[in-house]
């Protein structure tokens, strides 16, 4: 597996209070992103991080809030959990840009929100 | 609105046998077009993947198909195996590795 270790791996909450996952490398990957995955749906993109402090929306980013303060650390926090907010996470890591480079993809952290 | 759209959504298959994905796509931007294997409680797993100007692509047991005219691809996984039972997804590049990901594909390859 390449080094990305998300935390936690499972976590209960409830509506309304504020959650955060982690994903951290070893790779000292450029490019860092969050993926959520629900059955019918695939992976959605939910926001990604192209350096330090730089960050963007992706296709389901409504929310969610991201952070970006050192190369290894890529923060995914839901300010008010919602029931639809239930899913599986993954955080994935590019080392380039370009077009035929591998994302590599955390285990996921499994999120329920009741 | 999916952006590629995939099927079937569950496959079996007997051992032995040819298994077979397929994907289709509309944005003619996409430039990199990558199957991904996921095992239950994993993240998912690049398989292999195609550039647009190839239209065919083999590893070991594992062929991607592409058709641009069509905007279509498809995996083809040669004398599928019990351990090939995976969901299987298609994906495509939209720029700076943000991918689109097909629905998934929930393959059981029957011993």
């Amino acid at each position: 597996d390449a080094g990305i270790t998300q935390s936690p791996r499972h976590k209960v909450t409830e509506t309304g209070t504020p959650v955060t996952l982690r994903c951290h490398q070893t790779e000292n990957h450029r490019y860092m992103y969050w993926y959520r995955q629900d059955p019918g749906h695939g992976l959605r993109l939910i926001h990604y991080s192209y350096g330090v402090k730089d960050t963007d929306k992706g296709e389901v980013s409504d929310g969610y809030s991201v952070s970006r303060s050192k190369t290894e650390d890529f923060l995914l926090t839901l300010e008010s959990a919602t029931s639809s907010q239930t899913s599986v996470y993954f955080c994935a890591i590019s080392e380039s840009k370009a077009a035929y480079t591998e994302a590599f993809f955390g285990q996921g952290t499994r999120l329920t929100v009741v | 609105q999916q952006q590629v759209k995939q099927s079937p959504q569950s496959l079996i298959v007997q051992k032995g046998g040819i298994s077979i994905i397929n994907c289709a796509y509309e944005n003619t931007a996409f430039d990199y077009f990558p199957w991904y294997q996921q095992f239950p409680g994993k993240g998912p797993a690049l398989l292999i993947a195609i550039r647009p100007d190839v239209s065919e692509k083999k590893e070991g047991r594992f062929t991607i198909s592409f058709n641009k005219s069509a905007k279509q691809f498809s995996l083809h996984i040669m004398d599928s195996q019990p351990g090939d039972s995976a969901t299987y997804f298609c994906a495509a590049n939209t720029g700076f590795q943000k991918l689109v990901f097909g629905t998934g594909t929930r393959l059981l390859v029957s011993p």
